[in-house]
This record gives structure tokens, C-alpha cells and sequence, in this order.
């Protein structure tokens, strides 16, 4: 079964260090998104590519935030510097540019110290 | 302002009996409705949809009922079962970006 893949499943990093994931969604998939998850919250969308080109990033803290999908498959989401108000767990999902259900990744659990 | 609301944090069952959560939302512009299942240290998993055209959507154990008139959805899940036991989102969406906003989560506990 064909799954959203995304790396480091964990990530310590001190405050004001920089910090990447990845993501490479389900082939096929022409939409991509990160979210963010703090705890006992639902996801919040961070930024949503529509093959290489950003749809929405209204909620992505643009200081210190970045997003790149440069071929249009797999992407990258940076933080630079981190704070510790990030520590959250950042998720990828990927759906068919017609559907609306998403399908999400494993998730990658940051904690800033 | 949230837009989507789960107002119970979490539900205890037991096993064979049926599940009943929640979930009521504020914008009519939603017109596509889904619920998602987590469990600890995985990413969320798609359940089951309903489009705003319909009232009522079943998928074996699973059966999501929306009421727009009173802005509201709830998913039933009968009979419960052990491995049931997850965080249940529900999400919704508005327009042709497809983008989800989601609710707070209920943490549902189903006891052998």
C-alpha cells in the first residue's frame, strides 16, 4: 500500500538552531501539505503545494518558516532559527488534485530545548 | 475562532456497544466533512467522508451522519472494538483548495 513517507520520524535541536524535514508523498499525488500539531490540538495547515507551486501559505511564519517543493514530488520544510514554541509534531499529507481526502505521513515529533 | 468543534475530549465504551462522537461546525461555507483516526506517534488516517449533499454515509462499522441545518456530524461506530481506541478528528472543508480545518480531537477508549 502506497504511503506518505517523511524523515526524521524525531528531532532535538536547541533554540535558535536550523532544522529541515522531508516528505515524499504518495506517487501520484499532484497536492502536498505540512501541517503543524501542538498537543491536544487538531492539525493546522501550514503551507499547500500544488505541484511546485505554493497554493496557500497563509499560516506559515514566514520569518523563520520556508517550504520548497523544487520538482514537484517530494519537499522540504525548514526552520531557521528555532523556538521553542515549536515544538510541535509537523505532519505531510498528499491527496489527488481532485480529492479532497487526504492521506497522511508518520509525522515528525520536534522538541526544541 | 474555531470553526470546527469537538466538544468532548474523550469517551469510554465498552466493547460491542456502540460509539458515538461528535462534532459541530460554525462555517456554512463547509461542504465536505471527514473523520480521521490517530493513534500515538502515527500520523492521522482517513475513516470515512460525507459531502454536504448527503446525510448519511456507511462504510462496514463505521457511519457518519451530517445535520446541516444544525451544523452538525457525529460518527457511530458499531460494534466497538479494543483497537478502536485513537484520537478521532473530525475535519471539514470548504471549496476547490480542499483545504482541512480541523477539530480538537476526541480520545476514545473502548474497554474489553
Amino acid at each position: 500500500e502506497a504511503e506518505v513517507a517523511q524523515s526524521p520520524r524525531y528531532k532535538i535541536t536547541e533554540k535558535s538552531q536550523a532544522v529541515a524535514f522531508w516528505c515524499d508523498p504518495i506517487s501520484g499525488h499532484a497536492t502536498l501539505y505540512w501541517y503543524r500539531q501542538i498537543l491536544g490540538q487538531g492539525p493546522e495547515l501550514l503551507v499547500q503545494f500544488q505541484d511546485e507551486s505554493v497554493v496557500d501559505d497563509s499560516q506559515l511564519p514566514k520569518d523563520r518558516f520556508s517550504a520548497e517543493r523544487l520538482k514537484g514530488v517530494d519537499s522540504t520544510l525548514k526552520i531557521q532559527p528555532a523556538e521553542l514554541g515549536d515544538s510541535a509534531m509537523y505532519l505531510c499529507a498528499s491527496s489527488l488534485t481532485s480529492g479532497v481526502e487526504q492521506y497522511f505521513g508518520p509525522g515528525t515529533r520536534l522538541t526544541v530545548t | 475562532d474555531q470553526q470546527v468543534k469537538q466538544n468532548s475530549p474523550s469517551l469510554s465504551v465498552q466493547e460491542g456497544r456502540i460509539s458515538i462522537l461528535n462534532c459541530d461546525y460554525t462555517n456554512s461555507m463547509f461542504d465536505y466533512f471527514l473523520w480521521y483516526k490517530k493513534y500515538p506517534a502515527e500520523g492521522p488516517t482517513f475513516l470515512i467522508s460525507i459531502s454536504s449533499i448527503k446525510d448519511k454515509n456507511e462504510d462496514g462499522r463505521f457511519t457518519v451522519f451530517l445535520n446541516k441545518s444544525a451544523k452538525h456530524l457525529s460518527l457511530h461506530i458499531v460494534p466497538s472494538q479494543p483497537g478502536d481506541s485513537a484520537v478521532y478528528f473530525c475535519a471539514a472543508s470548504a471549496g476547490s483548495n480542499y483545504k482541512l480545518t480541523f477539530g480538537k480531537g476526541t480520545l476514545l477508549t473502548v474497554n474489553p
